[in-house]
């Protein structure tokens, strides 16, 4: 089983709508977790880190769930900037940081 | 904010020959790491870089394949060495400063081996 799992997508938006994607993690003993966006042919880029209950950043609210184990990232008013890929990420107590495969996002005009 | 640079940014070699990538950080930082990227997949790593000893590597990962250096708080590299196509991939510096948890992304080394 993968440390952390993520719906693939694609989720295809339109402008200006609400998109929410989840990521569940299964080591529990994570301390820490971290969405990042990558864009085509680039390297991730860190977006947000969550270590308590959540983290909210302008159009952006990450959540984390310790009971279910996951991780959710809401964007609200989608641009069409926000087209990218999503990767979750946890860091456990043992210094381990694992990725999940990523969420693809399209924000259609 | 920092800079993470890597050389060089793409690279097509033929089979059987290697290929060293560099990793510079305009900054020093407490961890490197070297993460191997595949076309529509997650990153995985490939080992940590540590400073003045040998690297630790992940499963799967061996130290004659893809010997890695560190000689200093600021700089790493890693060789991927007799490479097949199976090494097609990006490949992706990153790195964490003394007091974070964060890990930071070099723009990463495209390699495609023919």
């Amino acid at each position: 089983r993968k440390e952390v799992e993520q719906d693939p997508g694609p989720f295809n938006v339109p402008e200006g709508a609400t998109v929410a994607f989840n990521c569940t993690y299964s080591n529990s003993a994570s301390q820490s977790f971290f969405w990042y966006r990558q864009d085509c042919r680039k390297e991730p880029k860190l977006l947000m880190s969550v270590y308590s209950s959540g983290n909210e950043d302008g159009r952006f609210t990450a959540q984390l769930n310790r009971a279910s184990q996951y991780i959710s990232l809401l964007i609200r008013d989608s641009k069409l900037s926000d087209s990218a890929t999503y990767l979750c990420a946890g860091h456990s107590s043992q210094d381990q940081f694992y990725f999940g495969t990523g969420t693809s996002l399209t924000v259609i005009p | 904010s920092a800079v993470i640079s890597q050389k060089p940014s793409r690279d097509i070699c033929q089979r059987g020959t290697s290929l060293t990538i560099q990793c510079q950080v305009d900054s020093q930082v407490t961890m490197m790491f070297w993460y191997r990227q595949q076309p529509g997949q997650s990153l995985t790593l490939i080992a940590t870089a540590n400073q003045g000893s040998e690297a630790t590597y992940e499963s799967g990962f061996v130290i004659d394949k893809f010997p890695i250096s560190r000689p200093n708080l600021t700089f790493s590299t890693l060789t991927v060495s007799n490479m097949s196509p199976e090494d097609s991939s990006i490949y992706l510096c990153s790195v964490e400063w003394t007091g974070l948890v964060e890990q930071f992304f070099g723009p990463g080394t495209r390699l495609t081996v023919l």
